[in-house]
């Protein structure tokens, strides 16, 4: 069935250091692809998406590119803020006949930021 | 606030007492999904209605859980006989959905945290 690997954490940065959270997916077919974050005390929202094969997500300095050929939709910033301490989900909705919608997570990585 | 509303925020029942949650999508979403998340661990799908129907039951979706949304508004979800092992945080999401549109974002509620003692 589909799923989502996730690198594993904690991990721990200081502030302005890059950030590369690894996430890679197995799927029949061409899902969509996203990253959630979740904020401490806070739910889930939606940081950024791909719908299809070489689109760049990106949002609030955060980037992520649909590898087809690789199946992986690293998530990367350049330079990250305490602000940006939480905690990071991979997910992809397949897209088929059914066409749920329902997302398939990443066990999620924990991104504490040190100033 | 209209984004999804989840009740009750917290819940601390007894093994095998019965819990109800229940989630108010965006008033005008069509699709409702419930999740499961234990500790450390990404959200697990668990169903899905689009309006009334509930179209979808995942695996994890033992006989003792049972879904409802009654006219396409909100959502109940219940569990029978809860066991230790149901304890969770239960998320609900809703979108607009249906057409020839690959993806619609889904936007989370809070979640009601259950603990079974």
């Amino acid at each position: 069935g589909d799923s989502v690997t996730q690198m594993e954490g904690p991990v721990t940065l200081s502030e302005e250091a890059f950030l590369t959270i690894n996430c890679t997916y197995t799927a029949t077919g061409y899902p969509s692809l996203f990253w959630y974050v979740q904020y401490p005390g806070e739910g889930l929202q939606l940081l950024l998406k791909a719908t299809k094969a070489d689109d760049k997500g990106s949002n609030k300095g955060f980037e992520a590119t649909y590898r087809k050929e690789t199946t992986s939709f690293h998530l990367e910033k350049g330079s990250v803020q305490v602000s940006d301490s939480a905690v990071y989900f991979c997910a992809l909705s397949a897209y088929g006949s059914s066409n749920t919608g329902k997302l398939i997570f990443g066990q999620g990585t924990t991104l504490q930021v040190k100033p | 606030d209209t984004g999804v509303s989840q009740n009750p925020r917290h819940k601390i029942t007894k093994r095998g007492q019965n819990v109800t949650f229940r989630c108010d999508p965006i008033s005008e979403h069509n699709r409702l999904y419930w999740y499961r998340q234990t500790l450390g661990q990404g959200p697990e799908f668990l169903t899905y209605f689009q309006n009334e129907a509930q179209l979808e039951k995942s695996r994890l979706l033992s006989d003792r859980f049972s879904a409802e949304r009654p006219k396409g508004s909100f959502s109940t979800l219940e569990i029978q006989r809860t066991e230790q092992g149901d304890s969770a945080m239960y998320l609900c999401a809703s979108s607009l959905g249906g057409g020839r549109t690959v993806y619609n974002e889904q936007f989370f509620g809070p979640g009601t945290r259950l603990t079974v003692l």
